[in-house]
C-alpha cells in the first residue's frame, strides 16, 4: 500500500448499531485525523492524534471515539450510530501538528450512511 | 467565531482564466490552504500560503493578505480536468485547519 487507506468504501447501517471505521497509513507520520464531509459544510475535524499513544477531540466529536495504538493505524468506532452520522469520512494524516508546511494527506473516504 | 467564505459555485470556460476568492475570520493564523477535490474523491494540496502576495505554481497561483483576511486561487488555461471543487483551509493557532465549504468549478467547453 502507498498513502492512507480507509475501509470500508461505503456502509449502509441501522441506527443503534456499533461501525468502526478503519483507517491505515504507510508514510510514518506521527499526525492522524479523522474529519466528516457533509453537503454545504466544510470539512469538520472530530478527532485527532498527534502521535501513537495520545489522541485529541476536534470540533465534533460526540457520539465518536478513537484509538491510537501504533504509528499506522487510527480507527474511528461509532458506538451507537444515529442518522446525524451519515457523511462522508475521510482519514487524513500529516508529518506532524504543529508544523503548518507538514501537508495533511487524505484517504479516499468511507461512506456511511444511517437508517 | 471562525469562519472561512467562498462561493458555492462557479462557472468558466475552457481556456479561460477564473479566480476563486476565499475570505477568512479565524483565531490566530498559520497560513492559508488550497485544496482540489474531484467529485466522490479525496481532497488533494494545491498550495499554502503564510506570508503576504503571490506564490505561482504552473497553472495556478494563490495570493494571500493577511491584513485583509483574504486569499484567492487563480487558475490560468482552463482544462476540463479542472472541474471539480476547490477548498479553501486556515490553519488557526492550534495548529488545526478550519476549512471552507469549498467552491464547485464548473468548466464549459
Amino acid at each position: 500500500i502507498a498513502g492512507i487507506t480507509q475501509a470500508p468504501t461505503s456502509q449502509i447501517l441501522a441506527a443503534g448499531r456499533r461501525m468502526t471505521l478503519r483507517c491505515t497509513q504507510d508514510m510514518r507520520h506521527n499526525a492522524m485525523y479523522w474529519y466528516r464531509q457533509d453537503l454545504g459544510l466544510g470539512l469538520r475535524l472530530i478527532h485527532y492524534s498527534n502521535t501513537a499513544g495520545t489522541t485529541g477531540k476536534g470540533e465534533v466529536p460526540d457520539g465518536y471515539s478513537v484509538s491510537r495504538a501504533n504509528t499506522d493505524d487510527f480507527p474511528l468506532t461509532l458506538a451507537s450510530a444515529v442518522p446525524s452520522q451519515t457523511s462522508v469520512y475521510f482519514c487524513a494524516s500529516s508529518a506532524s501538528t504543529s508544523d503548518p508546511t507538514d501537508t495533511q494527506y487524505f484517504g479516499p473516504g468511507t461512506r456511511l450512511t444511517v437508517l | 467565531g471562525q469562519n472561512i467564505d467562498q462561493p458555492t459555485e462557479m462557472t468558466a470556460t475552457e481556456g479561460a482564466i477564473v479566480q476563486i476568492n476565499c475570505t477568512y475570520q479565524t483565531s490566530g493564523f498559520n497560513g492559508l490552504f488550497w485544496y482540489q477535490q474531484h467529485a466522490g474523491e479525496a481532497p488533494t494540496f494545491l498550495s499554502y500560503n503564510v506570508l503576504d502576495g503571490l506564490e505561482e505554481k504552473g497553472r495556478f497561483s494563490s495570493f494571500l493578505s493577511r491584513s485583509k483576511g483574504y486569499s484567492y486561487l487563480l487558475l490560468k488555461e482552463l482544462q476540463m480536468k479542472d472541474s471539480a471543487s476547490y477548498l479553501c483551509a486556515v490553519m488557526d493557532s492550534n495548529y488545526q485547519l478550519i476549512w471552507g465549504a469549498g467552491t464547485k468549478l464548473i468548466i464549459k467547453p
